[in-house]
């Protein structure tokens, strides 16, 4: 089946430090990419997505783009925040047409002022 | 806010007993998810539900069963509960039409504590 392979942190950064979690997936067809992220205490926000190979997603300064060539979905931020304190979560849909999500085991990344 | 409420926020009970989870999706949305996030199998897609049909299976023990009612909410029974079934419950909605493309909005989940 469908899998996602994220690094796992936990990763540490001063502020305006550059940003990459890597995320690489498993599938056939062709998967919907998605990155969501979880504040403590908090439920999963969808942060961007990508429905096609070659697409851009992008949101409060973050972005990914769907390489099919690499079956890469990496999350880059040139410049973190306290704020972006968080756990970020890579997930795919699209397994056989199904809309469940496929999700890697996360990243937790804390920035320090 | 995602516009999806889940009830309880925390739940502790002892095992072998039976709880009852509840998730209102967002308003005009027709699809519930139901996923389990736990220390060591991450987070899991359980079932799914689409107008009040299953659409949907994956990693969902037969003690643990769901439905969807006519008013699109949706309610997660775990019965004969174990220690192992301590988790945060998160259901999610999306819209109309649900196609894997589709965003799924999360709801801020429901913290079972099995004793």
């Amino acid at each position: 089946g469908n899998s996602v392979t994220q690094m796992e942190g936990p990763v540490t950064l001063s502020e305006e430090a550059f940003l990459t979690i890597n995320c690489t997936y498993t599938a056939t067809g062709y998967p919907s990419l998605f990155w969501y992220v979880q504040y403590p205490g908090e439920g999963l926000q969808l942060l961007l997505k990508a429905t096609k190979a070659d697409d851009k997603g992008s949101n409060k300064g973050f972005e990914a783009t769907y390489r099919k060539e690499t079956t890469s979905f990496h999350l880059e931020k040139g410049s973190v925040q306290v704020s972006d304190s968080a756990v970020y979560f890579c997930a795919l849909s699209g397994e056989s047409g199904s809309e469940k999500l496929v999700f890697g085991k996360g990243t937790k990344l804390t920035v320090n002022p | 806010d995602s516009g999806v409420t889940q009830t309880p926020k925390h739940l502790i009970t002892a095992t072998g007993q039976r709880v009852t989870l509840r998730c209102s999706p967002r308003s005009g949305d027709l699809s519930v998810y139901w996923y389990q996030q736990s220390l060591d199998q991450g987070l899991q897609f359980l079932i799914q539900y689409y107008n009040g049909e299953e659409r949907a299976k994956g990693n969902i023990l037969e003690r643990f069963s769901a439905q969807q009612f006519p008013d699109l909410h949706s309610e997660l029974n775990l019965s004969s509960l174990e220690l192992g079934d301590s988790a945060l419950y998160f259901c999610a909605s999306s819209p109309p039409g649900s196609r894997w493309t589709d965003t799924q909005y999360f709801g801020p989940g429901t913290r079972l504590t099995v004793l």
